[in-house]
């Protein structure tokens, strides 16, 4: 089935060093969204883009949209050990019809910082 | 508003046995997923609910699995009977109308475990 393809799989850093997970799609998007996972917790969205190009910023995080719609990078400037966790893209992959909201989540990008 | 809310969050059984996990999901919310966590699969789509109706149950992985929404405040995944590889961490998940441009609020999660 569809699928959306993340990497890479397991990132360290140290801490103060930049990250970066990539989210592709053989398919054009409607849009994508970015969740992170902190250790024994559950999903929190971080931002959703929907926009050719899209680029947004929450303090050190940097999130771009492909200008395809069909991929997407999570950048982290500096990382500080509060940044540790899974980081997943997800997007309503649905071959046609109403999606009714159901997202397809990548792999995930496990990041850990160390000190 | 308190969240989804999942109950419970801890769960331990010998296999062969029933077990019934519970969402509650936020009020207002008219979507409703079932996902399961391990690390080998990652995040997976079991079942997603809309207005209280079942619209795809294609990633329940057997017949062992059913769920339920008898209303808009309640869905429940059952498992029976239980088997080892089932051990995972079972979240639920809702949006408010499943347009598909919506971020999803996660419940905290059910980690069981089979004997």
């Amino acid at each position: 089935g569809q699928q959306v393809m993340q990497i890479p799989q397991y990132q360290h850093v140290q801490e103060g060093e930049d990250f970066t997970t990539y989210c592709n799609s053989s398919t054009t998007l409607s849009n994508i969204q970015w969740y992170k996972q902190r250790p024994g917790g559950h999903p929190v969205f971080l931002i959703q883009l929907v926009k050719s190009g899209e680029v947004k910023k929450q303090k050190r995080l940097t999130f771009q949209f492909g200008e395809a719609k069909k991929n997407s990078s999570l950048h982290i400037t500096a990382t500080q050990t509060t940044d540790v966790g899974t980081y997943f893209c997800a997007a309503p992959l649905n071959a046609g019809g109403t999606s009714y909201g159901k997202l397809t989540f990548g792999q995930g990008t496990i990041l850990t910082v160390h000190p | 508003d308190a969240g989804v809310i999942q109950s419970p969050r801890h769960e331990v059984t010998e296999m062969g046995q029933e077990v019934t996990l519970r969402c509650k999901p936020i009020s207002g919310h008219n979507s409703l997923f079932w996902y399961r966590q391990t690390m080998m699969r990652g995040l997976e789509l079991l079942i997603y609910f809309n207005n209280n109706v079942p619209i795809d149950d294609s990633g329940m992985p057997e017949d062992r699995f059913s769920a339920k929404m008898p209303n808009a405040s309640f869905s429940t995944l059952k498992i029976q009977p239980s088997e080892p590889r089932d051990s995972a961490v079972y979240f639920c998940a809702s949006s408010p109308a499943g347009t598909g441009n919506e971020k999803l609020f996660f419940g905290s999660g059910t980690q069981l475990s089979v004997l």
